[in-house]
């Protein structure tokens, strides 16, 4: 079954750093890029970027860009999102996401097949 | 690409016909517009892609349409497990961007 799978809830306070992960089961992660998507308590969905394993080429939502940092460890068919220093704001749920179609045919821009169950991270002020 | 979905609450009962709107701001290339539902405490699920592509599995009473800076998502006959927030998502440009959603409710 394909599925990725992230890791658990997260409580920290601001200014302290954090990496979260996101592993694929059931396919070939290098051939697909996967991304992230974050949601605020109550709120809407927002893209926050996407990489191709493979290569490690990482695409950002403007509103995003140094504000995190996406990577990969293709050998583990593991994704990361990580931030150096976290605010009360980014307080969401992150989700990472596979895009329907293979790496090889499409670019990243996709809609997303597959969702991992999220990972709730909560930033006290 | 701004999105914007309407209505942003629909209350329908079972058996209903629901239509759901969403509008971009500039022409979304290639038709690349997709359609999720999302219920409480769960990942979105992708039900369209393409503007009209069903996504495997998805029951053939969900169907997209639309095109440019238009599109549509229909349930033909709402059914109770149907009852959840719907976003669309432009995928045509960078950045990829999502609609605020429309809440589907139980009349």
């Amino acid at each position: 079954e394909v599925q990725l799978v992230q890791s658990g809830a997260q409580v920290r306070k601001s200014g302290e750093a954090l990496k979260i992960s996101c592993k694929g089961f059931g396919y070939t992660f290098t051939d697909y890029w996967i991304g992230w998507v974050r949601q605020r308590p109550g709120k809407g969905l927002e893209w926050v970027g996407i990489i191709y394993a493979g290569d490690s080429d990482t695409r950002y939502n403007p509103a995003f860009e140094g504000q995190v940092t996406i990577s990969a460890d293709r050998y583990i068919s593991t994704a990361y999102l990580q931030w150096d220093s976290l605010r009360a704001s980014d307080t969401a749920k992150y989700f990472c996401v596979r895009p329907v179609t293979l790496a090889s045919i499409y670019g990243p821009n996709d809609a997303f097949e597959i969702w991992g169950q999220g990972t709730m991270v909560t930033v006290s002020s | 690409i701004v999105l914007t979905q309407s209505p942003g609450t629909l209350s329908l009962s079972p058996g209903e016909r629901a239509t759901l709107s969403c509008r971009a701001s500039h022409t979304v290339d290639s038709d690349y517009l997709a359609w999720y539902q999302q219920k409480p405490g769960q990942p979105p699920r992708l039900l369209i892609y393409g503007a009209s592509s069903r996504a495997t599995g998805v029951p053939d009473r969900f169907s997209g349409s639309g095109s440019g800076t238009d599109f549509t998502l229909t349930i033909r006959r709402l059914e109770t497990e149907d009852y959840a927030v719907y976003y669309c998502q432009q995928y045509g440009s960078s950045p990829l961007t999502f609609g605020g959603g429309t809440q589907v409710d139980i009349k």
